[in-house]
């Protein structure tokens, strides 16, 4: 089974900073790569899917970039409402992976 | 609107079993793929199975592989997760999951575009 490596498992920024999520494949995919927004006591939010398509709805600050291994979320200024825990999902061949999550914390 | 509802959750004793069900509404159930995915406690997501939109297709993770079978009603808009000889390990909230697949040339990925609100299980003596 292909492993996710997602990165970094926490940070800390502050409202309007640029963040970076990454996730990596053990080995070489196309774009069978989605976003997952989920906060505190909240199902899971699909934010992006095949890489680096915007779900409707979901706020253009966002965006998804990458394909064969390195995968990477940009939120390009972060919002209060943003803070928040982000997964990767890799659905290349099963059984599906998820990353092991990002959170995003208030500096 | 889409809505996903989980049922079914509770506590059981290890070795025991368990039923789960998802209501559906708001979308043509009987087109699309459906997912189950766990979240242990204060830990990340696990996808657990998948169904597709006839039935007939079944996917599995490996640790729960001959413990666990999801099924679907088409009749009823509802999806079914029958969990048996169930483990500390299962201890998770339990979510449900639209996948309405798309497609762009050759290419086809998942998109978990809808999920419940989840039902716990917790398995413990």
């Amino acid at each position: 089974a292909i492993q996710m490596t997602q990165s970094p498992s926490s940070l800390s920024a502050s409202v309007g900073d640029r963040v970076t999520i990454t996730c990596r494949a053990s080995q070489g995919i196309g774009k069978e790569l989605s976003w997952h927004q989920q906060k505190p006591g909240e199902a899971p939010k699909l934010l992006i899917y095949a890489a680096s398509t915007l779900q409707s709805g979901v706020p253009s600050r966002f965006s998804g970039s990458g394909s064969g291994a390195v995968f990477t979320l940009t939120i390009s200024s972060l919002q209060p409402e943003d803070f928040a825990s982000y997964f990767c999902l890799l659905d290349a061949g099963y059984p599906f992976t998820f990353g092991g999550g990002t959170r995003v914390e208030i500096k | 609107e889409v809505h996903l509802v989980e049922s079914g959750g509770g506590l059981v004793q290890p070795g025991g079993s368990l039923r789960l069900s998802c209501a559906a509404s708001g979308f043509t159930f009987s087109s699309s793929w459906m997912n189950w995915v766990r979240q242990a406690p204060g830990k990340g997501l696990e996808w657990v199975a998948n169904i597709g939109p006839d039935g007939s297709e079944k996917n599995y993770v490996g640790s729960v592989k001959g413990r666990f079978t999801v099924s679907r009603d088409n009749a009823k808009n509802s999806l079914y997760l029958q969990m048996k000889s169930l483990r500390a390990e299962d201890t998770a909230v339990y979510y449900c999951v639209r996948d309405r697949a798309y497609c762009s040339g050759d290419s086809c990925y998942s998109v978990f575009d809808y999920w419940g609100q989840g039902t716990l299980v917790t398995v413990s003596s």
